[in-house]
């Protein structure tokens, strides 16, 4: 059972673009939520996060929305750029519970410069 | 501080073979955990420990064993290799003891059996 489903699974964007990355999750325990970029050939590394007392989270062109009702949350990348071509891995976890973070399926993008 | 190191980088392995994944992190974090990645199927939890002389099985934890007798090293166990365990292994750390903070990945371990 899949706790976090992700989409789109690919995506590819034209450099000045937005890139949008949408996840849905069906526990309503979960209160983290962040995300992941991986380059080829690297670990993934943590690159925003939020917590459900508040909305959207923003930092510099990356911006989480977070729908608590829709159970969904979002991230778009503003003015993409070549350099943003990675994977992205949404991921959800419980504060307090089985310590484990689950993440979804990831999606690749290609900016096109 | 070298962060999270894995070795070997690349390994090649028949099956029914044994062998262990090594993992490190001398950032002094109490927790660390073992995934795996595959293709269109993201990061799957194997195991992961809150500490020293702790650990829990996570998702897909069949066919692996794991042990953490010091805070520093979590080394992944296969007891018997199958073409199923064909995969990349990344090991992570928190500085803090949960999965609810920032997780520091290791560069991973490409694994091949035959």
């Amino acid at each position: 059972q899949q706790q976090v489903k992700q989409s789109p699974q690919s995506l590819i964007v034209q450099k000045g673009g937005i890139s949008i990355i949408n996840c849905a999750y069906e526990n309503t325990a979960f209160d983290y939520f962040p995300w992941y970029q991986q380059f080829p050939g690297k670990g993934p590394a943590l690159l925003i996060a939020i917590r459900p007392d508040v909305s959207e989270k923003k930092e510099g062109r990356f911006t989480i929305s977070f729908n608590k009702s829709a159970k969904q949350f979002s991230l778009h990348i503003m003015d993409s750029q070549p350099g943003d071509s990675a994977t992205y891995f949404c991921a959800a976890s419980i504060q307090g519970g089985s310590e484990k973070l689950v993440f979804g399926k990831g999606t690749k993008l290609t900016v096109n410069p | 501080n070298a962060g999270v190191t894995q070795t070997p980088k690349f390994q090649v392995l028949k099956t029914g073979q044994s062998m262990t994944l090594q993992c490190a992190q001398d950032m002094n974090h109490e927790y660390m955990s073992w995934y795996r990645q595959d293709p269109g199927m993201g990061l799957r939890l194997i195991h992961y420990s809150v500490g020293a002389g702790i650990t829990d099985q996570g998702e897909v934890p069949n066919g692996y064993n794991v042990s953490r007798s010091t805070t520093e090293d979590f080394p992944l166990r296969l007891l018997s290799a199958a073409p199923s365990q064909t995969s990349v292994y990344f090991c992570a750390s928190s500085p803090r003891g949960g999965a609810q903070y920032e997780q520091y990945f290791g560069p991973g371990t490409r694994l091949t059996v035959t």
